[in-house]
């Protein structure tokens, strides 16, 4: 059964570094998303993103944020200079095109520990 | 602003049923999502409802009522496995952008 996957499960980085996290969405599918669960939290929208271009983004989703589809396959979210705040599991999911088709599909997740 | 409610916890015993409400005031409305969460997993797709009334699937329910902000999940012979935590989430734009409730923690009881 195809899946959502995502690297690294868990990075630990230096505040004011930049990372950036990666997800493979199903092949087929055309909506792409990032989210994010601080620890014992709700999950967040940060970023909605369809034919190469973000459809919507959150008030969490400023500067510091950006979403890139570099190839055919990986769709990344990069943190330009990471705050302490930004320790959290960062969930990508994708869906398939379609107006019937609403279920997204979860990647497992990347924990970024902020130091 | 977004508004959503689901009580925190709730217990239920293995072969029971329960139902889970999610009340919802929100300034755009294009569907609602249930979906299930293990902990430290990420969540799964359950069920999404954008018209009035009960959609069915397996042993999971979900139900709208757009006039009344109001949602319930209805889970029927509750097994072991089924407990989780049950996020509710509205789709407040057609773009995408979702508000996510706090989920609801269920624990199931033999």
């Amino acid at each position: 059964e195809p899946e959502v996957t995502q690297t690294p499960s868990h990075q630990v980085t230096q505040m004011g570094q930049e990372v950036i996290l990666r997800c493979v969405p199903i092949s087929n599918h055309l909506y792409f998303y990032w989210y994010r669960q601080i620890l014992g939290q709700k999950v967040e929208f940060l970023v909605s993103f369809y034919n190469n271009e973000i459809s919507e983004k959150s008030e969490i989703f400023d500067d510091q944020f950006s979403v890139e589809r570099p190839d055919g396959s990986n769709f990344t979210l990069k943190i330009r200079s990471t705050k302490l705040e930004d320790s959290a599991m960062y969930f990508c999911a994708s869906r398939a095109q379609g107006l019937n088709n609403n279920e997204q599909f979860f990647g497992p997740g990347t924990r970024l520990t902020v130091l | 602003g977004q508004n959503i409610d689901q009580p925190t916890e709730m217990t239920a015993t293995e072969g029971a049923i329960v139902q889970i409400n999610c009340t919802y005031q929100t300034s755009g409305f294009n569907g609602l999502f249930w979906y299930q969460q293990h902990a430290g997993e990420a969540p799964t797709f359950l069920s999404y409802n954008v018209l009035d009334g009960l959609e069915e699937k397996g042993r999971f329910s979900s139900f709208l009522s757009r006039s009344k902000g109001y949602s319930y999940l209805l889970l029927k012979e509750l097994q072991m496995k089924d407990s989780a935590s049950y996020l509710c989430a509205v789709k407040d734009t057609n773009a995408g952008k979702s508000t996510f409730g706090d989920g609801t923690t269920l624990t199931v009881k033999p």
